[in-house]
């Protein structure tokens, strides 16, 4: 089992929409959560982060964690194009692992 | 306030030749981790640096190595490259007491031939 798991999509979703990402991991000791946004042939960018149950939010994003899952999610309100990135999880134990990424899709 | 800086930012090599990549930290952090990122993959956590030693390591081989000097800048070098090798290589800066995340380097593409 991979310690970090997404979908690797791609997901589509038309402009004006919610996208919904969501993320598994395997460590129960994890105690920090990121999402990282990633455009084709850049590096990683800081998006959300979360370290409690329950619900984050930070404009048109909202993170939500379920630790007894062990699940983490990330809602994109109001999708617009520029969104259209992967979208990587990542997992700090003692170290930042990441999952494969989903690939999202907004289309006008 | 300077982020993380790689170079370079590309880099072509040929199969069995040996490679450094560079990172200097964001400013006030101190530990610097490295991660290989295949096309289409997640990246991959090589190693970090802290306090000039390698705290962690990935399942990397020996090939790649590394060093973190005292102004806590930091290499990686890899040697006896495959085309495997071939990927971008991110380096990643963090202040562990925080607990936060990671802020990323732009990236250095490797591309062996």
């Amino acid at each position: 089992q991979k310690e970090v798991e997404q979908n690797s999509g791609p997901l589509s979703v038309p402009e004006g929409a919610i996208a919904s990402l969501n993320c598994t991991y395997s460590d129960r000791v994890s105690q920090s959560f990121f999402w990282y946004r990633q455009y084709s042939g850049k590096s990683p960018e800081l998006i959300m982060s979360i370290y409690s149950n329950g619900d984050k939010e930070d404009g048109r994003f909202t993170a939500q964690l379920n630790k007894a899952s062990q699940y983490v999610s990330l809602l994109i309100r109001d999708s617009q194009p520029s969104d259209s990135a992967t979208y990587l999880c990542a997992v700090n134990t003692d170290k930042l692992i990441f999952g494969t990424g989903t690939r999202l899709q907004v289309f006008p | 306030d300077a982020g993380v800086t790689q170079s370079p930012t590309h880099l072509i090599k040929t199969r069995g030749q040996q490679v450094t990549l560079r990172c200097s930290p964001k400013s006030g952090h101190d530990t610097v981790s490295w991660y290989q990122q295949a096309l289409g993959q997640g990246p991959q956590f090589i190693f970090q640096y802290y306090e000039e030693e390698e705290r962690q390591r990935g399942n990397f081989p020996d090939r790649f190595s590394g060093h973190q000097f005292p102004n806590y800048s930091s290499e990686l070098n890899v040697n006896a490259l495959l085309l495997g090798d071939s990927a971008l290589y991110l380096c990643a800066s963090s202040f562990p007491a925080a607990n936060g995340g990671y802020t990323f380097g732009s990236g250095t593409r490797l591309t062996v031939v």
